[in-house]
């Protein structure tokens, strides 16, 4: 897996849009760059991973740059419900790989 | 689609019993499941990965008989804490990779509490 680096704490006002980044300068060019979040005592809830392209869903996009050496997760609407610890995890897709979790980072949506 | 249920989702046993923890995907078969432990305000330490019909490979540091992992079918697998003693208190998290998807689903956790 590719070592991540990601802030440890970010606030954000409640609709405004929530940027988290992540480093992962050592990912390798078949590893893709995966976002989980985990709300208080719940299972990880996944969000949106990508390998070169930015993407986007019901929940949010991705920008990954171009040497791929980092990313930025964007909430475009953040609301109180979304404060949770997110995680940016770097490894190959498919059950030949795991996620290895690191410490991410913890989002406060303040009213 | 892909979702992973998992039960209990809270258990207490004494110290010296042992406990079991199923997790079933519900609407797709998972080849490859993985077993995470964490504890409070840390983050999900993997502790072993399954594939079903094989032995589970578990991580560095964790005890193959203590933390028994079952995959049978490729719909359930099961923990099973041997044992069990205080300090095993902890959340126990399990996911499945997703077939044709790059993905990875996860349970809702196992709250275990060892008196």
């Amino acid at each position: 897996d590719a070592k991540t680096t990601q802030p440890t704490s970010m606030d954000c006002a409640e609709g405004r849009a929530a940027n988290l980044p992540c480093n992962h300068s050592t990912i390798s060019g078949n590893e893709y760059v995966y976002w989980y979040r985990q709300i208080h005592s719940q299972g990880p809830q996944y969000i949106i991973h990508g390998l070169k392209n930015n993407e986007t869903n019901e929940m949010a996009s991705l920008i990954i740059t171009e040497d791929r050496k980092s990313s930025t997760l964007i909430l475009p609407h953040a609301t109180l419900r979304d404060t949770a610890v997110y995680y940016c995890i770097g490894t190959g897709g498919g059950s030949n790989y795991k996620l290895t979790f690191g410490k991410g980072t913890l989002l406060t949506v303040n009213p | 689609g892909a979702v992973v249920s998992q039960h209990p989702s809270w258990v207490i046993c004494k110290s010296g019993t042992s406990v079991k923890i199923e997790c079933r995907s519900l609407d797709f078969q998972a080849t490859t499941m993985f077993w995470y432990r964490q504890f409070p305000k840390q983050s999900l330490m993997l502790m072993a990965t399954s594939n079903e019909g094989s032995k589970a490979t578990y991580e560095q540091g964790v005890e193959k008989d203590k933390f028994l992992i079952n995959h049978a079918s490729l719909t359930l697998s099961t923990l099973t804490v041997t044992s069990a003693h205080p300090e095993d208190s902890s959340f126990y998290i399990c996911s499945a990779s997703i077939p044709a998807d790059y993905g990875y689903t996860f349970g809702s956790g196992t709250r275990l509490t060892v008196v």
